[in-house]
């Protein structure tokens, strides 16, 4: 059974809207961690933010924030004022123990 | 600190040939992974370590594949022999293991199998 999901294989947004990317997962771990990693067109992996599960608070961290739900067990990643820079492939990502494990990933692209 | 250091960043060699992939951590990462991206299948966690033991290398994709940690400051995955569809983008990535901190990647390695 898949342990993270995002249904989005691709989304749009215009410039300067805000978007939200969809992740769901599944643990028996009461201290699991959920991150956001973003892969643009270059292929690295660059840190989003991340989101404890005893966090009382959403994680932010300038333009991302996590929308933390934790009896639904979502972690959707909000993006606000879209830029052009943003268009990339986003993946949702938990560590329960000490595994990490990646979803498949949503690919953003940010229209004019 | 000059990162997670894979080589090489790309590989192309012939079917049944061996091929080694190489990771340097972070030092003082306790954590360390391997993953392996394919258009098809995503980023799928093929094996980790902790403190240079193997804790879960149930990702494996069959006996081609073996991992390596002999000491804290370098990894190996080997294919032998290796196949077409071992192609793919194989990241190595550590972190110490505190609960909050965030997995660092390397650059990656694009293999390519013909």
């Amino acid at each position: 059974a898949q342990k993270i999901t995002q249904t989005q294989p691709g989304m749009f947004v215009q410039e300067k809207e805000a978007v939200t990317l969809d992740c769901t997962y599944d643990t028996s771990d009461p201290s699991y961690g959920l991150f956001w990693y973003k892969q643009p067109s270059s292929g690295e992996m660059i840190f989003l933010i991340y989101q404890g599960s005893y966090d009382q608070q959403n994680a932010t961290e300038g333009r991302y924030s996590l929308n933390f739900q934790k009896a639904r067990k979502s972690a959707n990643l909000v993006i606000s004022a879209s830029q052009l820079g943003d268009s990339a492939m986003y993946f949702c990502a938990m560590r329960e123990f000490t595994r990490l494990t990646f979803g498949t990933g949503t690919r953003l692209q940010v229209t004019l | 600190d000059a990162g997670v250091i894979q080589s090489p960043r790309h590989e192309v060699t012939e079917m049944g040939q061996e091929v080694t992939l190489r990771c340097k951590p972070i030092s003082g990462h306790d954590y360390l992974f391997w993953y392996r991206q394919t258009m098809m299948r995503g980023l799928e966690l093929l094996i980790y370590f902790n403190n240079n033991v193997p804790i879960d290398d149930s990702g494996m994709p069959e006996d081609r594949f073996s991992a390596k940690m002999p000491n804290a400051s370098f990894s190996t995955l080997k294919i032998q022999p290796s196949e077409p569809r071992d192609s793919a983008v194989y990241f190595c990535a550590s972190y110490r293991g505190s609960p909050n901190e965030k997995l660092f990647f390397g650059s990656g390695t694009q293999l390519s199998v013909l």
